[in-house]
């Protein structure tokens, strides 16, 4: 039940095209769902993150869709660049249950976009 | 920015060697943590710290154990490594009251 199910697995998505990343949980607590970006022989960073009172969240080209009752969030990247190329991780966590600031992280999607 | 940093970046060694990675950070944060990336399965916790007397296990902690020397610092031992312990090492760091994690630039360890 602490799992987050993240797919595809990789992805490849010519310049300009839309690239699309799902995730979905089992945890009805987690109230936090953060996406991590991650550069070859780098750490990951902060992308974007939501929280379950809305349904959609949009920072510049990236968007988080958030459907509570499917359990499911994803990833938009609108208008994809060479640059967006990298290691995605979806994450989840519990903030309100007291919590612990623990992550529980997909298993990653490693995008190219190719020019 | 090199505000949590790790050492080594690289490491090779041998089964059954004692092996300590460390983080230090400058970011002022209270809480850090340990986490390995392996191809696949993510980013897995193994130990977690909230401030320099508090030390939790993640979820894979066994063959690991951890040290909090000062609020800046948090290393890593693997007291006798095997080879599945093979994979990328990350530190993190965050501040209690925020959710968002700050990673180091990772410690690529090998075990032959």
């Amino acid at each position: 039940q602490q799992q987050v199910k993240q797919s595809p697995q990789s992805l490849i998505v010519q310049k300009g095209g839309i690239s699309i990343i799902n995730c979905a949980y089992e945890n009805t607590a987690f109230d936090y769902f953060p996406w991590y970006q991650q550069f070859p022989g780098k750490g990951p960073a902060l992308l974007i993150a939501i929280r379950p009172d809305v349904s959609e969240k949009k920072e510049g080209r990236f968007t988080i869709s958030f459907n509570k009752s499917a359990k499911q969030f994803s990833l938009h990247i609108m208008d994809s660049q060479p640059g967006d190329s990298a290691t995605y991780f979806c994450a989840a966590s519990n903030v309100l249950g007291g919590a612990t600031n623990k992550l529980i992280f997909g298993t990653g999607t490693l995008l190219a976009v190719q020019p | 920015d090199a505000d949590v940093t790790q050492t080594p970046r690289n490491r090779i060694t041998k089964t059954g060697k004692r092996i300590m990675l460390e983080c230090s950070q400058t970011k002022g944060h209270d809480r850090m943590y340990w986490y390995r990336q392996d191809p696949g399965l993510g980013l897995r916790l193994i130990y977690y710290s909230f401030d320099v007397k508090d030390i939790n296990k993640g979820e894979i902690s066994d063959g690991y154990s951890v040290s909090r020397q000062a609020q800046a610092k948090f290393s890593l031992s693997l007291e006798s490594a095997i080879p599945n312990q093979t994979a990328l090492y990350f530190c993190a760091t965050s501040r209690s009251g925020s959710h968002e994690q700050y990673f180091g630039p990772g410690t690529r360890l090998t075990v032959t």
